[in-house]
This record gives structure tokens, sequence and C-alpha cells, in this order.
């Protein structure tokens, strides 16, 4: 089974619709992350959280926000989509004792 | 912020061949790591490596903090190989890792 899942793995939206990215680990690692992946462009950070209570912003927050409902999941929303929100979208988590992170399988997401 | 650039944008190998990925960032690190994704887009952490070398079957890196590159290393390259190598490095103070834009490698048999 996979340690970092991702749900759901492709969606279309329409502008102006709220939507929810959800990501959920097996790890145990209290660190977690989003990021944004563009064509031919690396990865972007969007949010990220150290535990439960911790939530910080990344280099492209706006139009995002994020919850850490446990340690296990970390959701991700956009509140009112735009077209330039179209990208494919990455949970992470961070050992703190390797610091190597894992990433789930991505979202595609369209917003038309 | 710190800046990571990668070369070469992209390579072409003949089964068997090696190669030489470079990853240059522009202040000193206290994280980087190497990445794969594979043309299903799945990214997979290949090391972890601030400093110093450190090597995985056929694939090896070293990271020359000083200097400020790090190169990934493929020996015997397969068509499994292929895919899109990325650079990642966070600099002192910051938990935040800034990716490359990486190198699309393709392997041909």
């Amino acid at each position: 089974d996979a340690d970092v899942t991702q749900t759901p793995r492709n969606r279309i939206t329409k502008t102006g619709k709220r939507i929810m990215l959800e990501c959920s680990q097996t790890k145990g690692h209290d660190r977690m992350y989003w990021y944004r992946q563009d064509p031919g462009l690396g990865l972007r950070l969007i949010y990220y959280s150290f535990d439960v209570k911790d939530i910080n912003k990344g280099e492209i927050s706006d139009g995002y926000s994020v919850s850490r409902q446990a340690q296990a999941k970390f959701s991700l929303s956009l509140e009112s989509a735009i077209p330039n929100q179209t990208a494919l979208y990455f949970c992470a988590t961070e050992s703190t004792v390797t610091y190597e992170q894992y990433f789930g399988p991505g979202t595609r997401l369209t917003v038309t | 912020g710190i800046q990571v650039e990668q070369s070469p944008p992209d390579l072409i190998l003949q089964e068997g061949a090696n190669s030489t990925l470079r990853c240059n960032f522009s202040d000193s690190v206290n994280n980087l790591q190497w990445f794969h994704q594979n043309p299903w887009g799945q990214l997979i952490n290949l090391f972890y490596i601030p400093s110093g070398t450190k090597q995985n079957g056929r694939l090896s890196a070293t990271t020359v903090a000083t200097e400020r590159y790090s190169l990934l290393y493929i020996s015997s390259s397969q068509t499994t190989d292929s895919g899109v190598y990325f650079c990642a490095a966070s600099g002192a103070g910051s938990y935040q890792l800034t990716f490359g834009k990486g190198t699309k490698l393709s392997v041909i048999p």
C-alpha cells in the first residue's frame, strides 16, 4: 500500500467552484507539504505544516488554503478556482530523521 | 531566496551509456535532494545529500557545498531511467525546498 495517498487523482472543475484536494499518509511523519507543478517547470511550494497546530505559507499561497486535520491528513482547498490554477498538485511528507521527502502520486486538476 | 539551476535541460542516451547531471545553487545549503519523476508522474526521492558522496546501485551523487554544486551520476543507463531528474535545495534558516527546472533524460534501446 502507498505510504502517501492523494484524492482525487484527476479532477475537472469550473471557474469559481470551491474544490478540496486531500492527502493522507501512513509514514508517521509530522511534516507535510503541498506543491504544484506546471508543465516544464519544477515544483513550487504552496503551504507546509510541521504539526497539527503549525501551518506556514509557501512561495505561492495566494488563492489557496490548507487544513491539517490530524498528523496523517493535510488538505488543500481552492476557494474559488481559476484557470491558471490548472496544474499537477503533489502532497509530500518529510522525515525529521533523514530529511528526505516522500511524494504522493499527484492530483491533476483542470479548471475550465 | 536560493536559486537552483540544472543542466543540461535535455539529455538523450543510448542504453548502457553513463551520464552526469549537474545542479548549481546560489547559496550555502542545509538540505539538498535529488528526485526522479517517471513518465507517469510519480516522484521518487533518490538522495538526500547536502554534502559528500552517496551511492545507491547504479546511481551516485556528490555535493561540493563549498563550490555550490551537486552532481548526479547514472551508470549503465536503462530505459527505466527515463524521466525528469530534479534537484531541490534549501538555504540556511529555511525549511522550504526550491526545485530546479529539471533535466529530462530519455534512454533509448
